[in-house]
């Protein structure tokens, strides 16, 4: 698996947006980015997921630069309720089958 | 939405007793899982069902079992508790060529 590198912790206040970096320089071209988070003392939600071009859905944005190496999730609006911590991972899908492995995370603090 | 039910959010159960954690998803999902997560050690696969009556073990198997009579169900089985087995465990499902998984709330289980 590629590895992921994230900022330990993050802050941002609340309706603004909120960037999460994801380093993964030594990506594969099969490997897809995706994005968890866990709300304390919750099971994990996925959020999103892309291969080469930027994805948006109701939760959030993700974008991917042009050589892969790395992405940003963006929280348009943060909210309070998007304190959590997030997850980078960087799977093939021939690997769909098997665990998922979340490293540490970026711990993101939404605050009013 | 998916909906991934477990049947518990905490149980306390004494050391040597048989524990059943129940696991329900209305998706139609071909894969299921079950996860152990616990400080500092992030999520760790126990095992994980493809289909019907079939089952793999994940990394940490030892102590547990599990039964998938009904596509929508994963049940896990600690055999006897012990104390090392207090812990949050969380059931996840997915289609089986894609690499979201979507979890429970968690079982939050204390062995005494």
């Amino acid at each position: 698996d590629a590895k992921t590198t994230q900022p330990t912790s993050m802050d941002c206040a609340e309706g603004r947006a909120a960037n999460l970096p994801c380093n993964h320089s030594t990506i594969s071209g099969n490997e897809y980015v995706y994005w968890y988070r866990q709300i304390h003392s919750q099971g994990p939600q996925y959020i999103i997921h892309g291969l080469k071009n930027n994805e948006t859905n109701e939760m959030a944005s993700l974008i991917i630069t042009e050589d892969r190496k790395s992405s940003t999730l963006i929280l348009p609006h943060a909210t309070l309720r998007d304190t959590a911590v997030y997850y980078c991972i960087v799977r093939s899908l021939n690997q769909a089958g098997t665990a998922l492995i979340f490293g540490k995370g970026t711990t993101l603090s939404v605050s009013s | 939405d998916v909906k991934v039910t477990q049947s518990s959010r905490y149980l306390v159960k004494r050391t040597g007793e048989k524990v059943f954690l129940e696991c329900v998803q209305d998706m139609d999902h071909e894969n299921m899982f079950w996860y152990r997560q616990d400080p500092g050690l992030g999520l760790r696969l126990i095992y994980f069902s493809y289909d019907v009556k079939m089952k793999e073990k994940g990394d940490i198997p030892e102590g547990y079992s599990v039964s998938r009579e009904k596509k929508e169900r994963f049940s896990l089985i600690l055999e006897s508790a012990s104390t090392n087995q207090t812990s949050m465990y969380l059931c996840a499902s997915s289609r089986q060529s894609v690499y979201e998984q979507y979890f429970g709330p968690g079982t939050r289980l204390t062995v005494t």
